[in-house]
């Protein structure tokens, strides 16, 4: 099976703008997790969709939102950009499965948000 | 609020030689999962190991193997035989069993440099 893709690799932006990240689960994988990683705060969770809805949400500010589609394909966007925003922002799927419990979360390769 | 905590920031090994990193957790969850990811130069994240709380035996994949210490909390990672494709930053991350949307929480991590 492909593993998650991450679209694009890398992006740069300015103070203001926003932006619109793109990932592809596994295939049959329903669950997309959001994190953001940058050196001073390590791993931070976003949010995490299943079957269309989100189901949790980190501490982040309303600038940052996302939504999945019924593929399991999920988007997140920022918007009116800071410097602060820069980060690798990284995208997990997993199965989910019915009945609850989690699962292993398998990570894709990340976009480099740069914030000039 | 459950944590995680990897002591050790960077840590060097010889080529063939045997390195241990550590992980220490806080939950007052009795069932949860534990993983090792791995994260080289490249930044995928890819999952190394994965521990089950309610299963004594300790996990290997092949030269990769834990010590999980439940009453102490502790979760350490062993590699065997290091090769330098080894080289990377360790995340040590937790997920209670019983909530199908809760996210990681991951430590800070540990950078691993192999040295030939």
């Amino acid at each position: 099976k492909a593993g998650v893709t991450q679209t694009p690799r890398y992006l740069i932006k300015t103070r203001g703008q926003q932006v619109t990240l793109s990932c592809s689960p596994i295939s049959g994988h329903r669950s997309v997790s959001w994190y953001q990683q940058t050196p001073g705060q390590g791993l931070q969770f976003l949010f995490e969709y299943f079957s269309e809805t989100q189901r949790n949400k980190g501490n982040f500010p309303g600038r940052f939102s996302g939504r999945q589609f019924s593929n399991s394909r999920s988007e997140m966007n920022v918007s009116t950009l800071e410097l602060g925003d820069s980060a690798l922002y990284l995208c997990a799927s997993s199965l989910s499965p019915s009945g609850g419990g989690p699962d292993t979360q398998y990570f894709g390769p990340g976009t480099r948000l740069t914030v000039l | 609020a459950q944590t995680v905590t990897q002591s050790q920031p960077e840590m060097s090994v010889q080529e063939a030689e045997t390195v241990t990193l550590s992980c220490t957790y806080d939950t007052s969850e009795n069932n949860y999962y534990l993983f090792w990811y791995k994260q080289p130069p490249s930044r995928q994240m890819i999952l190394v190991i994965r521990q089950e709380a309610y299963k004594q035996q300790n996990a290997t994949e092949n030269r990769f193997s834990v010590n999980f210490q439940k009453a102490a909390k502790s979760f350490s990672l062993k590699i065997s035989d290091s090769q330098l494709g080894d080289t990377a930053m360790y995340f040590c991350a937790f997920i209670p069993r019983n909530s199908g949307n809760t996210p990681l929480v991951f430590g800070k991590g540990t950078r691993l440099s192999v040295i030939a």
